[in-house]
């Protein structure tokens, strides 16, 4: 009964190429997240969707399209592949209220590999 | 903006030994909250403790502690009699108010200190 899923664990693709990631979460949680992680162990956010709506969108190329079929969900998706999109992507969720800042809790990460 | 300084990249302790982890932070916000997270060589990223700006109480939870202090821009986690499982790199993360719609929660991460016990 895994809380926060990613899929897949691990993504090998050739430069210029098309991938998807997705993320489930199974705590009834409003909110939802993608972060990345470089190989500097750096992690920074991308994006945040609360009820399917997108509330955070950092500085992201228009490659990255984040998409919320519904609020347990919340895919990645990435076009035209680049080497310095290899990372750790983590998928995260937490139950949000306007005063309120709960913890957020992560997937298990998905490694990229860009060739 | 926000701001999370871990100045410690990689500590290394000998088993048993305590150990203090630092971290030092930037907000304009009067209502923030403060987190550590742990990175277990496999990876994933675990919950270790949430504390509000207003509360600045010690906390303690078996060998862990904090020790927030508002005055300094600290929240400091001290591992006590260290052991092996402990190695990991451990996360100071900033929450801020943002979003499209002032409705978002970010977190805004340190850059971590590599814990090493050793035996």
């Amino acid at each position: 009964d895994t809380a926060v899923s990613q899929t897949p664990k691990y993504l090998v693709t050739q430069m210029g190429n098309d991938k998807s990631i997705k993320c489930e979460q199974n705590l009834g949680h409003d909110t939802m997240y993608w972060y990345k992680q470089d190989s500097k162990k750096f992690l920074k956010i991308m994006f945040s969707y609360n009820n399917k709506e997108l509330i955070i969108n950092e500085t992201v190329p228009n490659r990255f399209s984040p998409k919320s079929p519904d609020k347990a969900h919340l895919n990645l998706h990435i076009n035209s592949l680049e080497l310095g999109d290899s990372a750790v992507y983590f998928c995260a969720s937490s139950q949000e209220g306007w005063n309120s800042y709960n913890e957020q809790f992560f997937g298990p990460g998905t490694r990229l590999t860009v060739l | 903006a926000q701001k999370v300084t871990q100045a410690q990249t990689e500590i290394s302790v000998v088993e048993k030994e305590d150990v203090t982890l630092d971290c030092v932070y930037e907000t304009r916000d009067t209502t923030y909250y403060l987190f550590w997270y742990k990175q277990p060589p496999s990876g994933e990223l675990v919950f270790l403790i949430r504390r509000n700006s207003f509360d600045e109480q010690n906390e303690i939870s078996g060998r862990y502690s904090w020790n927030f202090q508002k005055s300094t821009s600290s929240f400091n986690f001290t591992i006590t009699a260290s052991q092996v499982v402990d190695s990991a790199v451990y996360f100071c993360a900033l929450s801020e108010r943002s979003g499209l719609t002032g409705g978002g929660n970010k977190l805004t991460f340190g850059t971590g200190t590599q814990l090493k016990v050793e035996l």
